[in-house]
């Protein structure tokens, strides 16, 4: 099955520095990855995903990459913000595939 | 109201105990999912469903059963609550493969 593995654990920034979350897969079937972001007390919501015929996304200050040579894609925020604190999880499924598969999360910290 | 609706959202219980949380959906989805979450370990697939008489086992289905009694209502039991079943749960929909997941708020479950 799909092996979802996602780094780092834990990310401090700046407010106004970028965020990076990186996230690899291992089959090569996956072909949708969405992005999750979970506010203290409430469930994962989404927040961008990226299909395999796109390289790239952005939508406002988030973005996502997608590199499926390299079996893996990115999430990045810039101009953080405090609200941006929160965790992320990375996933990837198929089209053929029957779950999600998610990654163990980012806990997100942006420092007034 | 929201889409995606547990009860209860949290719950302590006795170890041996059977504890059931509820999942209901205004999304029209047929597929269902349910969640566990620790922390470190992401999310992971207890059960999901993609029709009313369609249930299937996810990574982690042992000490746990399921129902799906209606398109809208999926179930989750413990037949016998055990300390390491304390953890943040989760249900979800989902219209088809390869598309986002709506998740609920969560059950968050103590057993002692």
């Amino acid at each position: 099955g799909e092996n979802v593995e996602q780094h780092p654990s834990t990310l401090s920034v700046q407010e106004g520095d970028s965020a990076v979350i990186k996230c690899t897969y291992s089959d090569s079937a996956s072909n949708y990855f969405p992005w999750y972001k979970q506010e203290l007390g409430k469930g994962p919501q989404l927040i961008i995903d990226i299909r395999s015929n796109v390289g790239e996304k952005k939508d406002q200050r988030i973005a996502v990459t997608l590199n499926k040579t390299a079996k893996h894609f990115s999430l990045h925020i810039t101009e953080t913000q405090p609200e941006d604190s929160a965790v992320y999880f990375c996933a990837a499924s198929s089209n053929t595939g029957n779950q999600f598969y998610f990654g163990t999360g980012t806990s997100l910290t942006v420092i007034p | 109201d929201a889409d995606v609706t547990q009860t209860p959202r949290n719950r302590i219980t006795k170890t041996g105990k059977r504890i059931m949380l509820e999942c209901s959906q205004t999304k029209g989805h047929d597929r269902m999912y349910w969640y566990r979450q620790d922390p470190g370990l992401g999310l992971r697939l207890i059960y999901y469903s993609f029709d009313v008489k369609d249930i299937n086992k996810g990574e982690i289905s042992d000490g746990y059963s399921v129902s799906r009694q209606a398109q809208a209502k999926f179930s989750l039991s413990l037949e016998s609550a055990i300390p390491n079943q304390t953890a943040l749960y989760f249900c979800a929909t989902s219209a088809r493969r390869g598309t986002e997941a709506f998740f609920g708020q969560g059950t968050r479950l103590t057993v002692v």
